[in-house]
C-alpha cells in the first residue's frame, strides 16, 4: 500500500526562525511526483512546491526547499525567515505516474509566533 | 493565472433540499477534481473528470452528482444529504494533456457545506 507519513501533528516557530517539516512515504513505484501544500485558516489549498521523482536536485521556491532522499523516501520542508502568513495546516502529497490519486498525510498544523 | 473559483463559499441546507456546488477555471486544464474534507484531515477525492467526461467515482453515494457542461466548469449537485456529509468541498484542476492525471492540481477556495 502506499502511504505517506507526517508524524508532526503540530509545530510552531519563531518569525524569521527556520523550521523543517517531515514527511515519509512508502511506495514501490520508480516514477512519482512530490509536493507539499499549505492550507491557511482561508482554507484555500496552495501548492508551495513540487518535486518529480528522477529529478536528484533538490526543488526550492524562494523561502520555501525541500530536502528529497529517494533511497530514504524522505521528502522534508524546510521555511526560512518564517512569516506570520505561514502559519497554516501543510500537507504532503504524492501521486504515482500512470495513476490519478493524490496520496496525502494527515498533515502538520504549523504556527508562526510574534 | 492559476486560480479556480468555487461559489458559494458556504451553504446551509436541510436534508430535504436540493442545491448545486459550482467550480470554474480558465487555465485550460482538462482535468477536474471534486474532494470532500472534513475538520483536521487531508483532502478524499469523490469524482475526476478527464476531457469533461467522468473518468473515476470514488464510489461516492449517489446523492452526490456531477456534472461537467463544458472544459470550464464543474458542477456537484446535491439532493437528499445527511448531517454527515457537512465539509468543505474542494474543487481542483490539472492540465490533463492526453489524459495525464498526474500533474499539479491547483486547489479552489472550498465551498463551506453544513447539512440541518
Amino acid at each position: 500500500a502506499q502511504t505517506v507519513t507526517q508524524s508532526q501533528p503540530e509545530m510552531s516557530v519563531q518569525e524569521a526562525e527556520t523550521v523543517t517539516l517531515s514527511c515519509t512515504y512508502d511506495t514501490s513505484e520508480n516514477n512519482y511526483y512530490l509536493f507539499w501544500y499549505k492550507q491557511p485558516p482561508s482554507r484555500q489549498m496552495i501548492l508551495v512546491i513540487r518535486q518529480e521523482a528522477y529529478k536528484q536536485q533538490n526543488a526550492t521556491e524562494n523561502r520555501f526547499s525541500v530536502n528529497f532522499q529517494k533511497a530514504a523516501k524522505s521528502f522534508s520542508l524546510k521555511i526560512s525567515d518564517s512569516q506570520l502568513g505561514d502559519t497554516a495546516m501543510y500537507f504532503c502529497a504524492f501521486i504515482t505516474s500512470g495513476t490519478y490519486k493524490y496520496i496525502f498525510g494527515t498533515g502538520t498544523r504549523l504556527k508562526v509566533l510574534a | 493565472d492559476t486560480e479556480v473559483t468555487q461559489t458559494p463559499k458556504h451553504l446551509v441546507m436541510g436534508m430535504t433540499n436540493k442545491k448545486s456546488l459550482k467550480c470554474e477555471q480558465h487555465m485550460g486544464h482538462r482535468a477536474m477534481y471534486w474532494y470532500k474534507q472534513k475538520a483536521k484531515k487531508p483532502p478524499e477525492l469523490m469524482f475526476v473528470y478527464s476531457y469533461e467526461k467522468l473518468s473515476i467515482n470514488e464510489s461516492v453515494p449517489s446523492r452526490f452528482s456531477p456534472e461537467c457542461p463544458n472544459s470550464s466548469l464543474l458542477n456537484l449537485h446535491l439532493h437528499a444529504l445527511q448531517p454527515e456529509d457537512s465539509a468543505l468541498y474542494l474543487c481542483a484542476s490539472s492540465q490533463g494533456r492526453a489524459g495525464i492525471l498526474t500533474d499539479t492540481q491547483y486547489f479552489g477556495p472550498g465551498t463551506r457545506l453544513t447539512v440541518l
